[in-house]
């Protein structure tokens, strides 16, 4: 099981909140990633990280934003929720160069936003 | 356009059987092939990873091959138990960036009966 941790595992909240997604791993990867993920469907990369200070959108175009002040810390945070941004978010991490580059998931969070 | 595709969509068998799962994919140029599984409410586990190079590779019950010419992969799952029932991923890497950028399929989802 891979070192890396996200909270909350569930959140349900109201239109217009601000949420904070945690994403936290102690392997001490640079590269961190945000996908998105819905029933059925497949991963869609919203977010990446090289590194501290290095922060990069993904193929999948998401109002949320993201901050890497540190190397094992990578949140997400929602201005203002929308019910189109329940989903499931998945947080990666990897670190090995070379042809596997294998990317370790947590557990993901589940949003349902009302 | 790069494509990860899997069939089937959905696929139940009974405890003990064994159950082949398939994947053709169109990314380009190519760098590995990996399985994962992924229980409902989790994150994605990494099962297999295999290089241009590698045409087979096993972990437990699980067997993934490899074709690079045909650009197709299969997950063989033998003696099947309760606890296979999840969804299995393909998601092929490719050689274009440093980044190592993921192209998921949509999985498909196996379900074990007693």
């Amino acid at each position: 099981e891979a070192d890396i941790y996200q909270t909350p595992r569930y959140l349900v909240i109201g239109t217009g909140k601000k949420i904070t997604l945690e994403c936290s791993q102690t392997m001490g990867h640079d590269k961190m990633y945000w996908y998105q993920q819905d029933p059925g469907m497949e991963l869609h990369l919203i977010h990446y990280s090289y590194g501290v200070n290095s922060t990069e959108k993904g193929d999948l175009s998401s109002e949320s934003t993201v901050s890497r002040i540190r190397t094992e810390h990578f949140p997400l945070t929602l201005e203002s929720a929308r019910p189109s941004h329940t989903s499931q978010y998945l947080c990666a991490s990897s670190d090995r160069e070379g042809p596997y580059n294998e990317q370790f998931f947590g557990p993901g969070t589940r949003l349902t936003v009302l | 356009k790069n494509q990860v595709e899997q069939s089937p969509q959905s696929l139940i068998i009974l405890e003990g059987k064994n159950c082949t799962l398939q994947c053709n994919y169109t990314v380009s140029p190519f760098s590995n092939l990996r399985w994962y599984k992924q229980d409902t409410g989790r994150g994605p586990v990494s099962l297999t990873i295999m290089t241009f190079s590698e045409n087979t590779k096993s972990n437990g019950r699980y067997t993934a091959t490899l074709d690079a010419d045909t650009k197709q992969s299969s997950l063989h799952i033998t003696a099947s138990q309760l606890s296979d029932s999840a969804s299995y991923i393909c998601v092929v890497s490719d050689r274009g960036s440093t980044l190592g950028r993921l192209y998921f399929g949509r999985g498909t989802q196996l379900t074990v009966w007693p």
